[in-house]
C-alpha cells in the first residue's frame, strides 16, 4: 500500500528557533496533503491543506506565519514552525491520499512529537 | 463540517466482537463515512470506508444503516493489538475533501 513517511520522529528545540519537518508519500504522487496536531489525549486539529505548487490553505485559528508550509513538489510537504515556543510542544502528524475523490482513503506519517524547551 | 458522534470509550475481551457505534445524522448524499484508528504515538491508519451498501475488508465490516445517518464499525474478533482509538468521519467533497476528526472512540481490550 501507498506509504507517507515523515521525519523527525522527535525532535526538541529551544525557545526561539525554528523546526522543519518534511513529510513524503514514497510510492505515490500528492497533489494535495494535510498537516494536523494533536495534543495529549485530544484529537486531531487540521492545521492546513498543502496544495503543490501553492499556497497552503490554513484553518481558521492556525497562524500561517507561524506554522510555513511549503509543497514544493508531488512527494514532498514541509511543515517549520517558526520561532517556536513552549505552547507549539505538540504531536505533528501529515497525510496525503491518492486523489482528490471523497472515496480516497487517507496514508498518514507516522507522526512528529515536537518539545520546545 | 458534516458532525459525528461516537462514545468516549468501550470495552471488550479479546477473541469476542466489538461494535463501534457511529451517529451522522446530518449526512449528505455525497459524503463518504471513513474509519480510521489511531494506536498511541502513532500516526491514524485506514480502517474502511463506505457509501451506502456494507463494506467488509480483511480488517473489518462496515455496516451502513439504510438512511445512513448511522453506520457502526465490526471487528470481528477483537485482539490486544485492535486497543486504538476509532475515528468515525465523513469525508465530503467541498474543500479539498479534506478529514476533519472528531473525538472518537477509545477500545480497550482486556485479555
Amino acid at each position: 500500500g501507498a506509504v507517507v513517511s515523515q521525519h523527525p520522529s522527535w525532535v526538541i528545540c529551544k525557545s526561539g528557533t525554528s523546526v522543519k519537518i518534511e513529510c513524503r508519500s514514497l510510492d505515490f504522487q500528492a497533489t494535495t496533503m494535510f498537516w494536523y496536531r494533536q495534543f495529549p489525549k485530544q484529537s486531531l486539529m487540521l492545521m492546513a491543506t498543502s496544495n503543490e505548487g501553492s499556497k497552503a490553505t490554513y484553518e481558521q485559528g492556525v497562524e500561517k506565519d507561524k506554522f510555513l508550509i511549503n509543497h514544493a513538489s508531488l512527494t514532498l510537504s514541509t511543515l517549520t514552525v517558526t520561532s517556536a515556543h513552549p505552547e507549539d510542544s505538540s504531536f505533528y502528524i501529515c497525510s496525503a491520499s491518492l486523489g482528490q475523490a471523497t472515496n480516497e482513503k487517507l496514508f498518514f506519517g507516522s507522526g512528529t512529537q515536537l518539545s520546545v524547551l | 463540517d458534516a458532525k459525528t458522534t461516537q462514545p468516549n470509550s468501550m470495552e471488550s475481551n479479546e477473541e469476542e466482537p466489538v461494535h463501534l457505534p457511529c451517529n451522522h445524522s446530518t449526512i449528505s448524499g455525497t459524503d463518504y463515512i471513513h474509519w480510521y484508528r489511531q494506536l498511541p504515538s502513532q500516526g491514524p491508519e485506514y480502517v474502511i470506508h463506505g457509501l451506502t451498501s456494507n463494506v467488509n475488508n480483511r480488517m473489518a465490516s462496515l455496516a451502513i444503516a439504510e438512511d445512513r445517518k448511522s453506520s457502526t464499525l465490526i471487528l470481528h474478533r477483537a485482539t490486544l493489538r485492535d486497543a486504538a482509538v476509532y475515528y468515525c468521519i465523513l469525508r465530503r467533497n467541498t474543500g479539498f475533501q479534506k478529514l476533519v476528526f472528531g473525538t472518537g472512540t477509545r477500545l480497550l481490550v482486556s485479555p
